[in-house]
């Protein structure tokens, strides 16, 4: 059981907006900086947003973040993936991953 | 543009010692920001952060794994690699390297990531 938690799932029709959530508690996303990673099918994941909500290079001003969420607007097809959200755990002293929320696009 | 390749034996014996090394090319592997890790995506489930090394040798270990891990970094070779011990099927996963950046005090962020390896504990 993950000390960062995420809803299994989301969904959304092409160009809504979907939000997914990340909850932690004091020693992790309360205290650290979060990161959002995107894993589409059948590839490595890679870096969506960091320190919280700054888009890394590349991805699309449709991507939003915050400490608590992933925000996506405009859902488009290419957008179904997995996310997952990330943070430094200080008691652990070790990076935790949320459990990974999977997106699909009706 | 940096790039991270994973090798290593496909399948391990149950109780054996799983060996993968990442190969590094791009990019300098020395540099006080830059931490060299693994994470592991078991079937059906998800991300597992498995630990880092820095180019000097200094380590965080995921604690549910420390017991069994050992990381190691050769600057010259451009190369870091890690060693799981007494493995089971429960370390049956896809295994990615990965760099790490430190965010704010700690190497928190991964921003480049290798395209994975399978390993397989199986008799």
């Amino acid at each position: 059981q993950s000390v960062v938690t995420q809803p299994p799932s989301a969904s959304g029709t092409p160009g809504q907006r979907v939000t997914i959530s990340c909850s932690g508690g004091s020693s992790n996303i309360e205290s650290n900086y979060v990161y959002w990673y995107q894993q589409l099918p059948g590839t490595a994941p890679r870096l969506l947003i960091f320190r919280n909500d700054q888009r890394s290079s590349g991805v699309p001003d449709r991507f939003s973040g915050s400490k608590t969420s992933l925000a996506i607007s405009g859902l488009r097809s290419e957008d179904e993936a997995e996310y997952y959200c990330a943070s430094w755990d200080d008691s652990l002293s070790a990076v935790v991953f949320g459990g990974g929320t999977k997106l699909t696009v009706l | 543009q940096l790039q991270l390749q994973e090798s290593g034996p496909g399948l391990v014996k149950p109780s054996e010692t799983l060996s993968l090394a990442c190969t590094v090319s791009g990019d300098p592997v020395s540099g006080s920001r830059y931490h060299w890790g693994w994470i592991r995506l078991p079937p059906g489930k998800g991300l597992e952060w498995i630990g880092t090394i820095s180019s000097t040798g200094s380590t965080y270990y995921n604690p549910s794994l420390k017991s069994r891990l050992t990381l190691h970094v050769d600057t010259s070779k451009k190369q870091f690699s890690l060693k799981l011990y007494s493995v089971t099927a429960a370390d049956t996963a896809l295994y990615y390297c990965a760099r790490h950046i430190l965010g704010g005090i700690y190497p928190d962020m991964i921003d480049n990531w290798g395209q994975g390896t399978l390993v397989t504990v199986s008799s």
